[in-house]
């Protein structure tokens, strides 16, 4: 399986907005709700932010958004924080019952 | 609150095997609708998910290292772990244990900090 596709990087201003793309494949993204996405700060733990596409899981910032079209998914985050700078991965459930990660997008808060 | 801590071997030879255990804390691994993954980051590159072991008793592979790689629970010490075998400098990662939730769709929910593992001679 071909890990999804996102862009290496991206950057925003404080307080601004930013979007990060997650395509995939007619096996993945195209067909199955199941997109996630994960913040990893350096030397820390990924954190789930997203899940089924649009779902935040309690505690998570409503500045943090998701959404899907065909078979790209999106992240947006509003407000830009310092605290946002960090990598970030989507993932999809496969039609092989499987998981597959993005390479990872690193977001600089400039 | 569940928590997860990743142990075992920092120092592995090429051509043999890695072997990692998961502790879980503050919950039981034999509770219905998780799954218990694997997920590993080389260094300077990105996550790649290795594999996981259904609640439903079935396992799921990256099919690049299924021919390789074994994921099991040992309920009676309430952790999960990870063999790989037949390693190379590629085997070089962070590796990390994660748990996913039913109720977070296939999101992985509580992640362990990571341990290191470098295959070298």
């Amino acid at each position: 399986q071909s890990a999804l596709t996102q862009p290496a990087s991206v950057s925003g201003s404080p307080g601004q907005s930013i979007t990060i793309s997650c395509t995939g494949t007619s096996s993945d993204v195209a067909v199955y709700n199941s997109v996630s996405w994960y913040q990893h700060h350096p030397g820390k733990a990924p954190k789930l932010m997203i899940y089924d596409v649009s779902e935040r899981p309690s505690g998570v910032s409503n500045r943090f958004s998701g959404s899907k079209s065909g078979n790209t998914a999106s992240l947006t985050i509003s407000g830009l924080q310092a605290d946002d700078e960090a990598h970030y991965y989507c993932t999809s459930y496969t039609s092989r019952s499987t998981l597959v990660f993005g390479g990872g997008t690193k977001l600089t808060v400039l | 609150q569940l928590q997860l801590q990743e142990s075992g071997s920092g120092l592995v030879k090429p051509s043999q095997t890695l072997s990692l255990t998961c502790a879980v804390s503050g919950g039981s691994i034999s509770s219905g609708g998780y799954s218990y993954n694997w997920i590993r980051q080389p260094p300077g590159k990105g996550l790649e998910w290795i594999g996981y072991f259904h609640h439903s008793g079935n396992t799921y592979y990256n099919p690049s290292l299924k021919s390789r790689v074994t994921i099991f629970l040992d309920r009676s010490k309430n952790h999960f772990s990870l063999k790989l075998s037949s390693v190379t400098a590629a085997d070089t990662a962070a590796y990390y244990c994660a748990r996913g939730s039913e109720i977070v769709g296939y999101g992985l929910d509580v992640w362990g900090q990571g341990t290191t593992v470098t295959v070298s001679s």
